[in-house]
């Protein structure tokens, strides 16, 4: 079965540095999305992207987070200049243009932010 | 707008016993429902997905979970829990249209008792 992968599965950084986690989705898929999850809460929606722009975005997503789609396969997440309350599990997932029956979520990214 | 109960933050039962895992959703549209599974620092496994087809969906390693519109629920259900089982779910809504996001409950830790 297809898969959405992300890399790395776990990432060290200093606080005030900027890092990218890195999501390839899958092929046929046109909506991408980010979520976190910060340890013990639950899973939280960051944004959507769709037609190469942000298509929605929640308020956790503020101005040191952005998403590009650099060439036809990644889909990235930076984070400018890291806090240390950006500790967290991310979650790239992906779907295609109908439907909901192709969501699917990658193993996510551990952000520890030092 | 859409949300997602799950009304047991823990649920413990005895190796062998089964399993059951509730959720309620709200949606103002017909929703499209999931459970996912997280084991300790891992990422998030996709259990089943409910997408308007049969009302009872089966997903894998032996977990069901049936469609109620009438209750609004969509509860998880295993008939013979294994010490494997040991993680925390989460329920996942989405309506259709728009943009898709889905919205995750607080999640549920399963502990299975040898």
């Amino acid at each position: 079965e297809p898969e959405v992968t992300q890399t790395p599965s776990h990432q060290v950084t200093q606080m005030g540095q900027e890092v990218i986690l890195r999501c390839v989705p899958i092929s046929n898929h046109l909506y991408f999305y980010w979520y976190r999850q910060i340890l013990g809460q639950k899973v939280e929606f960051l944004v959507s992207f769709y037609n190469n722009e942000i298509s929605e975005k929640s308020e956790i997503f503020d101005d040191q987070f952005s998403v590009e789609r650099p060439d036809g396969s990644n889909f990235t997440l930076k984070i400018r200049s890291t806090k240390l309350e950006d500790s967290a599990m991310y979650f790239c997932a992906s779907r295609p243009v109908t439907g909901l029956y192709g969501y699917t979520f990658g193993s996510g990214t551990r952000l520890t932010v030092v | 707008a859409q949300s997602v109960t799950q009304l047991d933050s823990h649920v413990s039962v005895s190796e062998g016993t089964p399993v059951l895992l509730r959720c309620n959703y709200s949606s103002s549209y017909s929703p499209s429902l999931f459970w996912y599974v997280q084991h300790p620092n891992k990422g998030l496994q996709l259990l089943l997905k409910y997408t308007s087809a049969a009302t009872l969906v089966k997903g894998i390693n032996g977990f069901e979970a049936e469609f109620k519109k009438s209750e609004t629920s969509f509860h998880l259900t295993k008939p013979s829990a294994h010490m494997s089982d040991a993680a925390e779910y989460f329920c996942v809504v989405s309506a259709s249209g728009g943009y898709q996001k889905v919205t995750f409950g607080t999640g549920t830790k399963l502990q299975v008792i040898p």
